[in-house]
């Protein structure tokens, strides 16, 4: 069975840019989870989606934005990107009402 | 406000010997545990849970002890071995509804030396 990919896997943008990361979940999960990983935040929770609908989110502003397709993909954007959006940003899967996330790669954002 | 804390950035622990990971939490909420372990370029992965009505779970060389009224949790490794060697962060989740937002602590580095 396939993990969660996560495409790209390096992208780098300057300040004011926007960037748009996707993820793909394993076949069969229908819940898709964000976080960002920072060295001085660790692991921050930013939104979950399921069933093509954001169930719960984070405390991140409204630049941070998120989506999901039928097919349970899902693409997170961020706008008018900061320097401190610099971060590793980290999807997981996972069966409903399964407790255990499975983690992507990631996706390693360097905003100049 | 950090609900979920792991005091100590870095351990070092010799080959052969137990490693014991701590972790902190303040929310009386939360109910279910989980520990991850990260390698560098990787996603992390899942290790070890444990339920707020339990205060043990083992699996092989890994237990995970919880106390509930010290809000405190604590993963074991033995024997620990150099592959133990990653990022270890400590989770917590409110219910199955909450299980998706998870609460990481900041991790430890853990480092087995030969």
């Amino acid at each position: 069975k396939a993990g969660v990919t996560q495409t790209p896997r390096y992208l780098i943008k300057t300040r004011g840019q926007q960037v748009t990361l996707s993820c793909s979940p394993i076949s069969g999960h229908r819940s898709v989870s964000w976080y960002q990983q920072t060295p001085g935040q660790g692991l921050q929770f930013l939104f979950e989606y399921f069933s093509e609908t954001q169930r719960n989110k984070g405390n991140f502003p409204g630049r941070f934005s998120g989506r999901q397709f039928s097919n349970s993909r899902s693409e997170m954007n961020v706008s008018t990107l900061e320097l401190g959006d610099s971060a590793l940003y980290l999807c997981a899967s996972s069966l409903p009402g399964d407790n255990e996330q499975f983690f992507g790669p990631g996706t390693r954002l360097t905003v100049l | 406000d950090q609900q979920v804390k792991q005091n100590s950035p870095s351990l070092s622990v010799q080959e052969g010997r137990i490693s014991i990971l701590n972790c902190d939490y303040t929310n009386s909420m939360f109910d279910y545990f989980l520990w991850y372990k990260k390698y560098p370029a990787e996603g992390p992965t899942f290790l070890i849970s444990i339920s707020s009505i339990k205060d043990k779970n083992e699996d092989g060389r890994f237990t995970v002890f919880l106390n509930k009224s010290a809000k405190h949790l604590s993963l074991h490794i033995v024997p620990s071995q150099p592959g133990d060697s990653a990022v270890y962060f400590c989770a917590a989740s409110v219910g199955i509804q909450g299980a998706q937002k998870l609460v990481f602590g900041q991790g430890t580095r853990l480092t087995i030396n030969p």
